[in-house]
């Protein structure tokens, strides 16, 4: 079955205490991207990688680092969480660029 | 960068009446133009999308229509039913390229 599986699903933490939202996908997608949720500002990119070792910027990347050291893998790392980046998180992936986005179920983060 | 505008932010209609969801995006160089629906605490998913080198596509109920010369391209749903209602989400991209950008969301409600 072709799985998007983001983990966790559900956090709190505190400010400033560092981590990561792990991103596996089982369909051996070259594309992968993490967009964030909020209330009345629909789903913003923040990073999208098009292939192993190749990332870029979405529309909100501050706060935010990603790594794609393997093709099925796509970590999103807060370094320093702030209260404003509470918010829903969606991984999601594709074959490539203009085709399908499959989405994970999505990691509710919120800081404190 | 790309912006896409969506309108209405909610829409109520009857069951059995047409919704129409529209967008407007600002980048000539987006040639992807996908719509998803997401239900309340699900994951977004695609129902419909359309590249620059058709105007309209059809599955069933649902249609979209392209106008790439006004950057604008719209959802139609036609006979819609109560498990229509959900929040629908268009959104702009590169088939050459990973970054796509959503519009803000349409809340829509079909009355039994």
């Amino acid at each position: 079955e072709a799985q998007v599986t983001q983990n966790p699903r559900y956090l709190i933490t505190v400010t400033g205490k560092k981590l990561t939202v792990t991103c596996s996908q089982n369909m051996n997608h070259e594309y992968m991207s993490w967009y964030r949720q909020d209330p009345g500002l629909g789903l913003r990119q923040i990073y999208y990688s098009m292939n192993v070792e190749v990332t870029d910027k979405g529309d909100v990347p501050e706060g935010y680092k990603v790594s794609r050291k393997e093709k099925r893998n796509f970590p999103l790392i807060l370094e320093s969480p702030s209260p404003n980046q509470t918010s829903l998180y969606f991984c999601a992936s594709s074959g490539g660029a203009g085709n399908t986005i499959y989405f994970g179920e999505g990691s509710w983060l919120t800081v404190v | 960068g790309e912006n896409v505008e969506q309108h209405p932010s909610t829409l109520s209609v009857q069951e059995g009446d047409s919704a129409v969801i529209k967008c407007t995006y600002s980048d000539s160089a987006s040639n992807y133009f996908p719509w998803y629906k997401q239900e309340l605490g699900k994951r977004p998913q695609l129902i419909i999308d359309i590249r620059s080198n058709v105007g309209e596509k059809k599955d069933q109920r649902i249609a979209v229509t392209l106008n790439k010369t006004a950057k604008h391209f719209s959802l139609h749903i036609t006979e819609t039913q109560p498990e229509d209602s959900a929040v629908y989400f268009c959104a702009a991209g590169g088939t050459s390229y990973g970054k796509l950008t959503f519009g803000q969301g349409t809340i829509l409600t079909v009355h039994p």
